[in-house]
């Protein structure tokens, strides 16, 4: 059975303190990793796609890497902006729909 | 350019009752997926349509069907309600029906009393 798992469930940082965010997962061939940025009681909003070990994203003050078995989510000098939840979703290539984490909520105190 | 849109944005409905969620994808998107979220959990697979027909189903009962029209929108149907479908209805479109990238709606925040 398709697994994803993230941790921490929540991170509280202060302005500008860099962290990364965990995502491990056990599927049946990779197709996809997707990152999805969702605040609260809205939908989720893409951010990155990784197909392949070793691929990086960027955009902004995030940075999406991909290994094998897990994908973190790094965030440099967080601003109170960047609070929110953070999920991640894995398609695997024997399925046509994604399989979510739980999130991590992410907090950025000013 | 349109986002996916969603009606109604809120509902509240009591058991048993029956509730028609709505939503329309991105220009051009030709595959519909619905998920349902409980509030501190990551979004659930409920259906998939493309053109038409249903591609996917998600471990949810009967009580829950879906219609994808020519244009492309879609209708979820949730009958018979449960407390326990309290919960943000998301509509995500993606370009074909090998959904790599998907593109959220806003949700319809469903609560049953």
């Amino acid at each position: 059975e398709d697994q994803v798992t993230q941790s921490p469930e929540a991170l509280r940082l202060q302005e500008g303190e860099s962290s990364s965010l965990n995502c491990s997962y056990t599927v049946s061939g990779l197709r996809g990793l997707f990152w999805y940025r969702q605040d609260p009681g809205k939908g989720p909003e893409f951010l990155f796609t990784l197909y392949s070990a070793g691929e990086e994203k960027e955009k902004e003050r995030l940075k999406a890497t991909l290994t094998k078995k897990e994908s973190f989510l790094h965030i440099t000098a967080p601003k109170p902006e960047d609070s929110a939840t953070y999920l991640c979703a894995v398609l695997p290539g024997s399925a046509r729909q994604l399989t979510f984490g739980s999130g991590t909520q992410l907090t950025v105190l000013p | 350019d349109a986002g996916v849109t969603q009606s109604p944005t809120h509902l509240i409905k009591t058991r048993g009752q029956h509730v028609t969620l709505r939503c329309s994808p991105i220009s051009g998107h030709k595959s519909v997926s619905w998920y349902q979220q409980v509030l501190g959990q990551g979004p659930q697979f409920i259906f998939q349509y493309y053109e038409k027909e249903e591609r996917g189903r998600g471990n949810f009962p009967d009580r829950f069907s879906a219609r994808q029209f020519p244009n492309y929108s879609s209708e979820l149907n949730v009958n018979a309600l449960l407390l326990g479908d309290s919960a943000l209805y998301l509509c995500a479109s993606s370009l074909a029906i090998i959904q790599e990238t998907q593109y959220f709606g806003p949700g319809t925040r469903l609560l049953v009393l």
